[in-house]
């Protein structure tokens, strides 16, 4: 069973403070992550990509990618209330269908003023 | 483009009711997925298509489930007959090329009482 795995949170931040969002994954042959946004009641909103070990930075965002250690992560610079939301780890299932995205459960991130 | 369209936004019916869900991909998108989203389970993917040709329907939870995409602009998940554990927020998604993200449409909150 491939998982992708997240903790659920909530975590709580101060306004301007650094937000670390984990995620680690199972199927080792993985080739693409993402992190997607999701405002309670809305839909998932893609936020960054990664394919390539390293950092990738977007803004406020960087996404951080191992994958000897398979784990992913998202850092969000200088935090705002309105980063409040529930942040979901996808990543593609590299040995079944190669289109599909396996989602994590999602953190939920609380950004208090 | 006004992005992944799902109808309806919302849908209360009763336990053995056909229910059909509604989907319209982005244009020039070349596949197409539902999920389903609900609180203990998270996001599941249901079926995939490709170029309007499923690829995998492992996620179709059973026979009561069925998805069809006619042509490239329009794809359904029907359900019949419908439970009460079917209650769920439906979403569909399109990309371009699967492993490039996906663009979520607003979903449909389905109640089945």
């Amino acid at each position: 069973q491939k998982e992708v795995e997240q903790n659920s949170g909530p975590l709580s931040v101060p306004e301007g403070a650094i937000a670390s969002l984990n995620c680690t994954y199972s199927d080792r042959g993985s080739q693409s992550f993402f992190w997607y946004r999701q405002y309670s009641g809305k839909s998932p909103e893609l936020i960054m990509f990664i394919y390539s070990n390293g950092d990738k930075e977007d803004g406020r965002f960087t996404a951080q990618l191992n994958k000897a250690s398979q784990y992913v992560s998202l850092l969000i610079r200088d935090s705002q209330p309105s980063d409040s939301a529930t942040y979901l780890c996808a990543v593609n299932d590299y040995g079944g269908s190669q289109g599909n995205l396996i989602f994590g459960k999602g953190t939920k991130l609380s950004v208090k003023p | 483009d006004a992005g992944v369209i799902q109808s309806p936004r919302h849908e209360v019916t009763e336990m053995g009711q056909e229910v059909t869900l509604r989907c319209k991909p982005i244009s020039g998108h070349n596949s197409l997925f539902w999920y389903r989203q609900t609180m203990m389970r998270g996001l599941e993917l249901l079926i995939y298509f490709n170029n309007n040709v499923p690829i995998d329907d492992s996620g179709m939870p059973e026979d009561r489930f069925s998805a069809k995409m006619p042509n490239a602009s329009f794809s359904t998940l029907k359900i019949q007959p419908s439970e009460p554990r079917d209650s769920a927020v439906y979403f569909c998604a399109s990309s371009f090329r699967a492993e490039g993200g996906y663009t979520f449409g607003s979903g449909t909150r389905l109640t089945v009482v």
